[in-house]
């Protein structure tokens, strides 16, 4: 079963306008961190926001904010006020705290959206 | 500069040369990652150093072989590739391996296509 899943391959906004990126994650790990990522054009990842499966707020981090639901498993990134340099693919990711099996402490991803902001 | 620096950032190599994807860190970080980034895939975590030793091979074919000679250098060393292993490489570096609230810096990747 995927960890994370990012439904909307593609998304398109208006500039000045909000929107939000929908991440959804599995874990039965009582410690976990989730982060967003940005990855513009020449292939950099931007780390952009994290929170933390124990954080009673949700995160923010100027035009970004983490819609942290706990129970539904879901950590959607909105972004305000969109700008052209949003355009870019945007993964959100998950980290467990507990080692179980292959692969444990590292960063899994999602499949991204490709998020495109229109003037 | 952003703390992780990948050289080259384009590579194209034929299927019997062999190159090196060279990654350095500047942020004092102990754990290294090698990343690939296929067209329509999730990344694909190759390769985890931790203190120089590895701890991560996730059943990556030997034509990919990594050397980590200390926290700060991490490189890819490629031979007789095919051409699906055309993809964007990602170097990643973090402060420690345990945590969750350790995220990772990225380098800007190097874009290699096999012929």
């Amino acid at each position: 079963a995927q960890k994370i899943t990012q439904t909307q391959p593609g998304m398109f906004v208006q500039e000045k306008e909000a929107v939000t990126l929908d991440c959804t994650y599995d874990t039965s790990d009582p410690s976990y961190g989730l982060f967003w990522y940005k990855q513009p054009s020449s292939g950099e990842m931007i780390f952009l926001i994290y929170q933390g499966s124990y954080d009673q707020q949700n995160a923010t981090e100027g035009r970004y904010s983490l819609n942290f639901q706990k129970a539904r498993k879901s950590a959607n990134l909105v972004i305000s006020a969109s700008q052209l340099g949003d355009s870019a693919m945007y993964f959100c990711a998950m980290r467990e705290g507990q080692r179980s099996g292959a692969g444990s402490y590292q960063l899994t991803f999602g499949k991204g959206t490709k998020l495109s902001v229109i003037p | 500069e952003t703390g992780v620096t990948q050289t080259p950032r384009h590579l194209v190599m034929g299927m019997t040369n062999k190159k090196s994807l060279k990654c350095e860190q500047h942020l004092g970080h102990n754990a290294m990652y090698w990343y690939k980034q296929s067209a329509k895939k999730p990344l694909e975590l190759m390769f985890v150093y931790n203190f120089k030793e590895q701890t991560e091979n996730n059943s990556v074919p030997s034509r990919f072989s990594p050397e980590c000679p200390n926290s700060s250098h991490l490189f890819l060393h490629l031979h007789t590739l095919q051409p699906e292993d055309s993809a964007l490489y990602l170097c990643a570096s973090s402060q420690g391996m345990g945590g969750v609230g350790y995220g990772y810096t990225f380098g800007s990747g190097t874009r290699l296509t096999v012929v």
